[in-house]
């Protein structure tokens, strides 16, 4: 089964730094990931879908897969208070995601 | 883009009540999906489902019975809530072969 470790729990970033979080996880089969970000315990928003090693940009949200290394992460250029919010990751195993527990990012203006 | 509605938005129930939530999708998607979300273990799959009668059972289905009535339907049903399933409740769609799944506003029910 799936298992995936996010990193940090939570993070302080100024407005407009570079925040970077990370994921691990157990299975390197998987070749279909996603970034979600969740405001408040509200619902969840896709920022990134990443299906390969490399990189991949959506806006100013970029993520970085290296399967061997069991790790995706995910950096946000110019982070804005708007982009407070819980992060998490999600590989796909077939059908089914799996969801790390999250970064908390909090970002001062 | 897919439409997953979820009802109620909130409830609140005493230990031992019977609860129902109920999720609706509106794309015709096969799968529907339901996870429960609590502090320190990101969303958990309780029950999925792949078409109209059929159930599977996810990560974290003690507690917790579903039932999908049509297409569009999925119901997550506690017949004796306890405390620990307090928690927020996402239900999700996606279709046969595309992965993506669409998820809902969530429920938040608190078990008292």
């Amino acid at each position: 089964q799936q298992k995936v470790q996010q990193s940090p729990e939570s993070l302080t970033v100024s407005e407009g730094a570079m925040a970077s979080l990370n994921c691990t996880f157990s299975d390197g089969t998987s070749n279909n990931f996603r970034w979600y970000r969740q405001h408040s315990a509200k619902g969840l928003e896709v920022l990134v879908s990443i299906f390969s090693d490399g990189e991949k940009e959506e806006g100013r949200f970029t993520a970085h897969l290296n399967r061997a290394n069991l790790h995706v992460s995910l950096h946000i250029r110019e982070p804005q208070p708007s982009d407070s919010a819980v992060y998490l990751c999600a590989p796909y195993m077939g059908y089914k995601l799996t969801f790390g527990t999250g970064t908390s990012l909090l970002v001062d203006p | 883009e897919a439409a997953v509605t979820q009802s109620p938005r909130n409830k609140v129930t005493v230990t031992g009540g019977n609860v129902t939530l109920s999720c609706r999708q509106t794309n015709s998607h096969n799968y529907m999906y339901w996870y429960r979300q609590d502090t320190g273990h990101g969303l958990r799959l309780i029950h999925y489902s792949y078409g109209a009668g059929n159930l599977q059972i996810g990560d974290v289905p003690d507690g917790y019975k579903a039932t999908r009535t049509t297409q569009e339907d999925f119901f997550l049903l506690l017949e004796l809530a306890s405390p620990s399933q307090t928690s927020l409740y996402f239900c999700a769609s996606s279709d046969w072969g595309v992965y993506e799944q669409y998820f809902g506003p969530g429920t938040r029910l608190t078990v008292l």
